[in-house]
């Protein structure tokens, strides 16, 4: 079946260097993906989002890259600060689903002083 | 805050037992999303409700059910729970289909 997957489990930073984290999707039909952040015992919160008639969205210290051609998705944090640390999920959704988001496994990022 | 809120935060019950999970949605959202968070899963979406009518459905077991209130607001029934139950269910909320979710912080539902 269709599928999102990430590719590193676990990313480990130090403090003020740029992360970076990726996912892959298998669904083409997919025209809405979003990445969220979800810290230990809170929900998903929702982080930056783009449309599939986009390449790039900026948003305060994050930017997401779609590359429709390889069906990859990235998230690239800037100057990664501590309470950065989280798991990170990529989700995919259209609406041939009715939008309902098909969420990746998660990436551990863990930021070091 | 997400301005979408869930009740009980945690819930411990025994195998066999029937269970109601609460979420009010963000105000002016019409859309309430449900999802099942656990160890070996991950995040799967379980069913949606549009303005009181279910809308899609995901992975979702027989033993489970949701409604949609008119005031919006959406309630979760699991019944003749398992073991495997056991884990964080999340609610979330947009405001038309392909609108940005917003998540709840969750009920952590434990089944011994």
């Amino acid at each position: 079946g269709e599928s999102v997957g990430l590719h590193l489990p676990t990313l480990s930073v130090q403090e003020g260097d740029n992360s970076i984290i990726n996912c892959a999707y298998s669904n083409s039909a997919s025209d809405y993906f979003i990445w969220y952040k979800q810290e230990s015992g809170k929900g998903p919160q929702f982080i930056i989002d783009i449309r599939s008639n986009m390449d790039k969205r900026q948003g305060q210290r994050v930017t997401v890259l779609l590359n429709k051609t390889v069906k990859h998705l990235s998230l690239q944090i800037a100057a990664t600060q501590p309470g950065d640390s989280a798991v990170y999920f990529c989700a995919e959704t259209g609406s041939n689903s009715g939008y309902a988001l098909n969420f990746g496994k998660g990436t551990s990022l863990l930021v070091t002083p | 805050d997400s301005g979408v809120t869930q009740t009980p935060k945690h819930l411990i019950t025994a195998t066999g037992q029937r269970v109601t999970l609460r979420c009010s949605p963000r105000s002016g959202d019409l859309s309430v999303y449900w999802y099942q968070q656990s160890l070996d899963q991950g995040l799967q979406f379980l069913i949606q409700y549009y303005n009181g009518e279910e809308r899609a459905k995901g992975n979702i077991l027989e033993r489970f059910s949701a409604q949609q209130f008119p005031d919006l607001h959406s309630e979760l029934n699991l019944s003749s729970l398992e073991l495997g139950d056991s884990a964080l269910y999340f609610c979330a909320s947009s405001g038309l289909g392909g609108d940005t979710q917003y998540f709840g912080p969750g009920t952590r539902l434990t089944v011994l």
